[in-house]
């Protein structure tokens, strides 16, 4: 079964320096994985996304990388805003294609000002 | 609205009632997913539809859950004779794409989520 973990339940960084969040996976039969971000009280809201054909994807101030040998994933965000005091959430398919999702535990980023 | 809709948005029951969970996708997604969410966790794959038609429901923990999309839009999940471990967020999102279709830049929007409380 695909899994995915995130060890770091909670992280602490100072506004304007580089967050980095973690993320390992098991089973890399379908490398494709997602970044989410929640709020408290709302529903995770897609970030970015990155598939096995490329080992970095960029969107503004967020970029995720993946490590296909070490079956590792990394979001890094610079420069790091108290707005993006959430938690993180990094997932995967279950199968190939469009289906549900395998979600890790969570990072709970804060970014202090 | 342009996002998923669910309701309620807080659901306080007494152990042993039957509840019954909204979600409201975005119109026009064809595929629409339901996820558990315990206090400190990711979500959990409960059950997922490609328009009425109910693909997986391997993730129901009981046979007191019972989703349902019969005209593949809304979709309802109940659960009966609640218990206590029932307790959690639920968590419904919906995607453009069909299931099985490769992976595109359409990713499942999730809604906000109804927090069920089982007393």
């Amino acid at each position: 079964d695909q899994q995915v973990k995130q060890n770091s339940p909670s992280l602490s960084v100072q506004e304007g320096r580089i967050s980095i969040l973690n993320c390992d996976y098991t089973n890399s039969m379908f490398d494709y994985f997602l970044w989410y971000k929640k709020y408290p009280a709302e529903g995770p809201t897609f970030l970015i996304s990155i598939s096995s054909i490329k080992d970095k994807n960029e969107d503004g101030r967020f970029t995720v990388f993946l490590n296909k040998s070490a079956k590792h994933l990394s979001l890094h965000i610079v420069p790091s805003q108290p707005g993006d005091s959430a938690v993180y959430f990094c997932a995967t398919p279950l199968s190939s294609g469009n289906t549900p999702l395998v979600f890790g535990k969570g990072t709970r980023l804060s970014v202090i000002a | 609205g342009a996002g998923v809709s669910q309701s309620p948005r807080y659901k306080v029951a007494k152990r042993g009632q039957d509840v019954a969970l909204r979600c409201d996708p975005i119109s026009g997604h064809v595929s629409l997913f339901w996820y558990q969410q315990a206090l400190g966790q990711g979500p959990e794959f409960l059950t997922y539809f490609q328009n009425e038609a109910q693909l997986d429901k391997s993730g129901l923990p009981s046979d007191r859950f019972f989703a349902e999309r019969p005209e593949g839009s809304v979709s309802t999940l109940k659960i009966q004779r609640t218990q206590q471990e029932d307790s959690a967020v639920y968590l419904c999102a919906s995607s453009l794409e069909r299931v099985g279709r490769q992976q595109s830049n359409q990713p499942q929007h999730f809604g906000d989520g109804t927090r069920l409380s089982i007393l």
